[in-house]
């Protein structure tokens, strides 16, 4: 069945450090992929999306390039701050199935 | 135009006793999903429902759980005889339509249910 892995965390970085979280997936056909994210005791919300293959999604400085060679979609933040602490979930359509989290600390 | 709601936020409840939780969509959405998020792991489908309709419950645990979004009114998950492993969040998520796979889905803040 259609799968996602995300990167283990979690992770801790200092404020304007660059971040990568590692997204790749197993999917029969052509899944749109996202990227959620979810604050301390909140619901998660949509950060950014992409639909199609070379599509780029980017929101609140934050990018990941939908990659069907390498069936990736990694997430990419050039200058993080502390306002970015929470856990981020790659996830592919449609009823969504998530990877496992990535739980982001950014220490000011 | 208001997010969707869930209610209760929290419910705690003994073991064999019966949880139910709600969710309204947002206005105009008339897809919903309910989904289940255990400590530290990632959320699992549980079911797809339109209005008076199962769609997908391929993620629904066989017994004790079911589902239901009647014509009026709000989207309901029942759990009868609550266990421990029961307690977990419970998130649901609406979505205007299914019309292929790039409709977003938009979540309610979660119950979270913990089972005494």
């Amino acid at each position: 069945g259609d799968s996602v892995t995300q990167m283990e965390g979690p992770v801790t970085l200092s404020e304007e450090a660059f971040l990568t979280i590692n997204c790749t997936y197993t999917a029969t056909g052509y899944p749109s992929l996202f990227w959620y994210v979810q604050y301390p005791g909140e619901g998660l919300q949509l950060l950014l999306k992409a639909t199609k293959a070379d599509d780029k999604g980017s929101n609140k400085g934050f990018e990941a390039t939908y990659r069907k060679e390498t069936t990736s979609f990694h997430l990419e933040k050039g200058s993080v701050q502390v306002s970015d602490s929470a856990v981020y979930f790659c996830a592919l359509s449609a009823p969504l199935v998530f990877g496992q989290g990535t739980r982001l600390t950014i220490n000011p | 135009n208001a997010g969707v709601m869930q209610n209760p936020r929290h419910l705690v409840r003994r073991r064999g006793q019966e949880a139910r939780l709600r969710c309204s969509p947002m206005k105009g959405h008339s897809h919903v999903y309910w989904y289940r998020q255990l400590p530290e792991e990632g959320l699992k489908f549980m079911v797809y429902l339109q209005k008076e309709n199962i769609i997908d419950e391929s993620g629904m645990p066989k017994e004790r759980f079911s589902a239901e979004f009647p014509k009026e009114g709000p989207s309901i998950l029942r759990i009868q005889q609550v266990v421990r492993g029961d307690s977990a969040a419970y998130f649901c998520a609406s979505s205007p339509s299914r019309g292929g796979s790039a409709d977003t889905q938009y979540f309610g803040p979660g119950t979270r249910l913990t089972v005494l």
